[in-house]
C-alpha cells in the first residue's frame, strides 16, 4: 500500500532564517506530487506541483521553491522565512485516477 | 475559471442533529468532486466523491449527490456525533494533466455531546 511522510511534524524557525521540508511516497511509481500551505483559519492553497522529476509548477509567488530531485522526493525551501510564512504545510501524490491523498502536515512557526 | 464556494462556519451542533454543509461550484467541463475531512491536527483524508453527475458518493454515514443542475455537491449526514468534529472541505477536479484541485475554504463542524 501506499503512504505518504512528512517531517518535520513541527518546526518554530526565526525569520531570516532558511526553511527545507521533505514530503516522500513510499508504494507508488512516478506520482504528482504537491505542496498545500493552510494559514490560520483559512482554507488550503496550492503552492507548488510536480509531474516528474526537476519538473515544478509553481502556483503564487512567494518567498518559497520547491525542487523534486528523486521521483518520490519533493521538498519545499526558503532561504529566508519571513513572519507570513507560518502555516501547516501539507504534502500530496496522485495517481492518474486523480484522487489526492495527504500526508499529515508540517506546522511551521515563524517568530 | 474553476471555483468552490462552501458555506461559512463554525457549524455546532448537538449530537444526534442532522447535518448539511453547503457546497457549490463553478467550473468548465465535468469535474470530479470531493469531501476531505480534517481532523485537528492531521492531514486530509477523502471521505467520499463523484465523478458524474447524479453520482451519490458516501463514507462512514455521510453523503453527497452531483447535482450538475444547480452545480452543487452538499455533504449530508443524518445523525452526527461528537467524534465528526472536523473541518470539511469541499474540491473539484478535472482528473486529466495535473489533477490540480480547486479547494473550498473549509467548514468546521462542532459536535457537541
Amino acid at each position: 500500500s501506499q503512504t505518504i511522510h512528512q517531517w518535520p511534524a513541527t518546526l518554530v524557525q526565526p525569520v531570516g532564517s532558511p526553511l527545507s521540508l521533505e514530503c516522500t511516497v513510499e508504494g507508488t511509481s512516478n506520482p504528482n506530487l504537491y505542496w498545500y500551505r493552510q494559514a490560520a483559519g483559512r482554507g488550503l492553497q496550492l503552492l507548488f506541483y510536480s509531474v516528474g522529476i526537476g519538473q515544478i509548477s509553481s502556483e503564487v509567488p512567494q518567498n518559497l521553491s520547491a525542487s523534486r530531485p528523486q521521483d518520490r522526493q519533493f521538498i519545499l525551501s526558503s532561504k529566508k522565512l519571513l513572519l507570513s510564512d507560518s502555516g501547516f504545510y501539507l504534502c500530496a501524490w496522485s495517481v492518474p485516477n486523480g484522487y489526492q491523498y495527504f500526508g499529515p502536515g508540517t506546522r511551521l512557526t515563524v517568530l | 475559471g474553476n471555483s468552490v464556494t462552501q458555506m461559512e462556519g463554525p457549524v455546532t451542533l448537538s449530537e444526534e442533529a442532522f447535518l448539511t454543509i453547503n457546497c457549490t461550484y463553478t467550473a468548465t467541463g465535468y469535474p470530479s468532486l470531493f469531501w476531505y475531512v480534517q481532523y485537528p491536527g492531521e492531514g486530509l483524508q477523502l471521505l467520499l466523491k463523484a465523478t458524474k453527475a447524479d453520482d451519490k458518493g458516501s463514507n462512514k454515514g455521510f453523503e453527497a449527490t452531483y447535482r450538475k443542475e444547480t452545480t452543487s455537491f452538499h455533504l449530508e449526514k443524518g445523525s452526527v456525533q461528537v467524534s465528526d468534529s472536523a473541518v470539511y472541505f469541499c474540491a473539484l477536479s478535472d482528473l486529466k494533466g495535473t489533477y490540480k484541485y480547486i479547494f473550498g475554504t473549509g467548514t468546521r463542524l462542532k459536535v457537541l455531546a
